[in-house]
């Protein structure tokens, strides 16, 4: 089975800071990873994802991530953020099948100006 | 372009009646999924559809859920004998030709069961 943990429910951070929000899974099989990024009263988007290649992955309004899987995480970075960055974001894993997929609970970014 | 749209997008129901939520997926999308949402949670895969395959349905909870999809148009999800857990946002996504591709999500329904 598979399973994925987003430790922090809220991440404040200031303007023009750096930011980091962690991503973790479990699975018994290989997986492919996915960031998506939900903005107050829109629908889920995708930010970024890994298949295969680099692990680190660059996405859409400048934030990466970087899969580890020796520590089975996949935590997304920023390191200038905006205030358009407030939103809500999903980390979700997919077993090799493609067809399942799995998020978590989500992170609430929250930028101060 | 048009997308992903879910009706209706909020719904309040008394225990024990059934409800249907519809999903309008792209135009041209090969697969879509449902999810569901509660409060305080994940997204929680219910069923995903692909062309003209059988669907996969190993994420639906319990046999009062079930779902259809006429050909790669509109998908319905039907509660039957609502209980209170089951109230939560219902998402529905399509993406072209499914597997690894870019999911598109809807709006969602919420669904509140009194």
């Amino acid at each position: 089975a598979q399973s994925v943990t987003q430790l922090d429910s809220q991440v404040p951070v200031f303007e023009e800071a750096p930011v980091e929000l962690r991503c973790n899974y479990s699975s018994s099989v290989s997986v492919y990873l996915f960031w998506y990024v939900q903005y107050p009263n829109q629908g889920l988007q995708l930010l970024l994802k890994y298949l295969s290649g680099s692990t680190l992955v660059k996405g859409i309004n400048g934030f990466e991530a970087e899969f580890n899987k020796s520590q089975t995480s996949f935590h997304l970075r920023k390191p200038s953020v905006h205030i358009s960055d407030t939103a809500e974001y999903f980390c979700a894993v997919s077993p090799n099948t493609g067809n399942q997929f799995y998020f978590g609970t989500g992170t609430s970014l929250t930028v101060i100006p | 372009g048009a997308g992903v749209s879910q009706s209706p997008s909020n719904k309040v129901t008394e225990k024990g009646k059934d409800v249907e939520l519809r999903c309008d997926p792209i135009s041209g999308h090969t697969a879509l999924y449902w999810y569901r949402q509660r409060l305080g949670q994940g997204l929680e895969f219910l069923i995903y559809f692909q062309g003209n395959s059988a669907p996969d349905k190993s994420g639906l909870p319990s046999d009062r859920f079930s779902a259809e999809r006429t050909g790669e148009s509109v998908s319905t999800l039907t509660i039957q004998r609502t209980q209170q857990e089951d109230s939560a946002v219902y998402l529905c996504a399509s993406s072209l030709n499914g597997g690894l591709n870019e999911q598109f999500f809807g709006p969602g329904t919420r669904l509140t069961v009194l």
